[in-house]
């Protein structure tokens, strides 16, 4: 069956600039969660979702990240007054319930100018 | 805190080589452990997994890994690499209690020798 898929693959943006980052999880996960890789890192953990409430945010770094998920499944990553120091890739997983094994997406490589 | 570490950076292996990655975690009780691979470009893909029971974990791709509790350590082990097995490779660890998130080490870039 389908993956987690994200949009866009690549996101170019200027400094102080609003951007959305996708994220569809696998069909019937109730659990989705966002990470963050910066280069030559491992992905570091920023929020997740069991259905449509965050049931942990202590990963978003500060207020200008902010995430969503409206109806239990498409997930939608906020960030405001971008700065360079966001640019990294952003992984969504998904698991069928809380706790279980996660399965990652590709990823969006945002970079901010 | 809570914490994996993967002390190698870079590893380098002939091709038909055999292959030891390690990993080390950090945490109050033994934790949830994970092996993911990340080619270029792609997303994590699972190798296999640890929760309880047997300590010698057989995954995908002729990969196995051992728990080793009093060694803290979960190392991932293949007798014979492919050429193909060249890729970044991720040791994660998630709490039994509490948080769902996972914490993953800095990463091995694995290169293969013709």
């Amino acid at each position: 069956g389908a993956g987690v898929s994200q949009t866009p693959s690549n996101k170019v943006t200027e400094k102080g600039k609003y951007v959305e980052l996708r994220c569809d999880p696998i069909s019937g996960h109730t659990a989705l969660y966002w990470y963050r890789q910066s280069l030559g890192q491992g992905p570091e953990f920023l929020i997740y979702f069991q259905g449509t409430g965050a049931a942990d945010d202590s990963g978003l770094p500060n207020d200008r990240f902010f995430a969503v998920r409206p109806e239990g499944s498409v997930s939608t990553l906020k960030i405001q007054r971008t700065e360079r120091g966001d640019s990294a890739v952003y992984l969504c997983a998904s698991s069928p319930l809380a706790g279980e094994t996660q399965y990652f997406g590709p990823g969006t490589r945002l970079l901010v100018l | 805190a809570q914490s994996v570490t993967q002390p190698d950076i870079h590893i380098t292996v002939s091709e038909g080589a055999s292959l030891e990655l390690r990993c080390n975690y950090s945490y109050g009780a033994t934790p949830y452990l994970f092996w993911y691979v990340q080619s270029p470009g792609q997303g994590l893909q699972l190798l296999l997994k640890y929760f309880s029971g047997d300590t010698l974990v057989q995954g995908i791709k002729g990969f196995e890994a051992e728990f080793k509790r009093s060694q803290s350590s979960f190392n991932l082990r293949k007798p014979s690499v492919h050429w193909s097995d060249a890729a970044e490779y991720f040791c994660a660890g998630r709490s039994r209690s509490g948080t769902y998130k996972y914490i993953f080490g800095t990463g091995t870039r694995l290169k293969v020798l013709a």
